[in-house]
């Protein structure tokens, strides 16, 4: 089925730690996206890719970092984790603007 | 700045209407999108609006009017699945995504 897949779905991370999420999408589209959602807050996004090997900062891309080697990929890692990254991170991804985008089931994570 | 405006939450009435407005101030204009995303879920895509007027999709409507910054969610015959959370978004000048902080609804019996 095709769509796009996070992972981990939810992890709990010690203060300090680098981790990685990882987001693939097998629609071949050109833009991803890497969002945060807290309560009352909605959407923001902390990185974005508009076609593969070239990335842009979002409205929050501190502490976080992105790469896009291929079309498919787009990992988001925390090079060192603080409680104020607790949150449910989500990837998205759309052939090009003016078109919907896709979500992945998101990842829900918490720093302690 | 750029921002998005709703209602935090609404409550209605199985089987009513409801109305969810968003009105805009952004960057640009390229288009505004709505958004459901149920508790615990990722949002799914629900409609488009580029042109003013109204885009209808069984029973959801959305209307757009760009010289007021302004659009609006119609959900007609109100089922207790649609308790859920609608997002409402626009894309700017640079093509990126601005998103409100949702409209949460709860549908009584």
């Amino acid at each position: 089925i095709a769509g796009i897949t996070q992972a981990p779905t939810s992890q709990i991370l010690a203060a300090g730690r680098r981790m990685t999420l990882r987001c693939t999408q097998d629609m071949r589209h050109n833009a991803m996206y890497w969002y945060r959602q807290d309560l009352g807050l909605g959407l923001r996004l902390i990185h974005y890719s508009n076609t593969a090997g070239t990335t842009g900062k979002g409205e929050v891309p501190d502490g976080y970092s992105v790469s896009r080697a291929n079309t498919d990929d787009f990992p988001l890692t925390l090079a060192s984790a603080v409680p104020s990254q607790t949150s449910v991170y989500f990837c998205a991804s759309r052939r090009t603007e003016g078109t919907e985008a896709f979500f992945g089931q998101g990842t829900r994570l918490t720093v302690v | 700045g750029q921002n998005i405006d709703q209602p935090t939450e609404m409550t209605a009435t199985e089987g009513a209407i409801v109305q969810i407005n968003c009105t805009y101030q952004t960057s640009g204009f390229n288009g505004l999108f709505w958004y459901q995303q149920h508790a615990g879920e990722a949002p799914t895509f629900l409609s488009y609006n580029v042109l003013d007027g109204l885009e209808e999709k069984g029973r959801f409507s959305s209307f757009l009017s760009r010289s007021k910054g302004y659009s609006y969610l119609l959900l007609k015959e109100l089922q207790m699945k649609d308790s859920a959370s609608y997002l409402c978004a626009v894309e700017d000048s640079n093509y990126q995504l601005i998103w409100g902080a949702g409209t949460k609804l709860i549908i009584k019996p």
